[in-house]
């Protein structure tokens, strides 16, 4: 079964640092890119990062930009997403998600479960 | 950057009904979008890419059409089960990558 489960979310205090992780299963891992996408409390959608199957390509909403580093260790079948400088509009479920082809484009076909980080004091 | 205006914001509909939602694109996008469905406390799930290609799994009453810059969803008989809120999304198809969700439309049972 194809599964994506996300763990490291949390209270962080502005400025501060986080790292979340997101678990692959069921599929060749290296064979897609995948993406972080976020959502505020009773907000929509946003898109986060991007990165592809390799890894040596990656995107990041202008949002996020310099402070949000996304990265994928394929031996691990594991995606990461590094956050400083942490604000209080970063406070969402973070979602990850496997793209449908090696590269950063395309649709988002399997989700994982979502993660909680809240930045507050 | 591209924006997506996604109409409407929330509707409510009879089972049964046939339901339509509509996204419009600031410029073309060809056919580089995609359709959707999150219920509450849930993931979002895809149902339909690429602006037409339903998602494998995905009931037939589910389809998309469109390209350029306006794109239509439709549900052809409502079911309860498909109480959710709907989201387009754009993406870029070259570098630099960038994704925009619609704002989404929030469908409730009448």
């Amino acid at each position: 079964e194809v599964q994506l489960l996300e763990s490291g979310g949390g209270l962080v205090q502005p400025g501060g640092s986080l790292r979340l992780s997101c678990a692959a299963s069921g599929f060749t891992f290296s064979s897609y890119a995948m993406s972080w996408v976020r959502q505020a409390p009773g907000k929509g959608l946003e898109w986060v990062s991007a990165i592809s199957g390799s890894g040596g390509s990656t995107y990041y909403a202008d949002s996020v930009k310099g402070r949000f580093t996304i990265s994928r260790d394929n031996s691990k079948n594991t995606l990461y997403l590094q956050m400083n400088s942490l604000r209080a509009e970063d406070t969402a479920v973070y979602y990850c998600a496997k793209q449908m082809v090696v590269a950063a484009t395309g649709g988002m076909d399997v989700w994982g479960q979502g993660t909680t980080v809240t930045v507050s004091s | 950057d591209i924006q997506m205006t996604q109409s409407p914001s929330s509707l409510s509909a009879s089972v049964g009904d046939r339901v339509t939602i509509t996204c419009q694109a600031s410029q073309d996008i060809s056919n580089y979008l995609n359709w959707y469905q999150q219920k509450p406390g849930k993931a979002p799930k895809l149902l339909i890419y690429d602006a037409s290609n339903l998602e494998t799994g995905v009931p037939s009453r589910f389809s998309g059409s469109g390209s350029g810059t306006d794109f239509t969803f439709t549900i052809s008989s409502l079911q309860p089960e498909d109480i959710a809120t709907y989201y387009c999304q754009q993406y870029d198809n070259l570098p630099p990558v960038l994704y925009t969700f619609g704002q989404g439309t929030k469908l409730e049972i009448k």
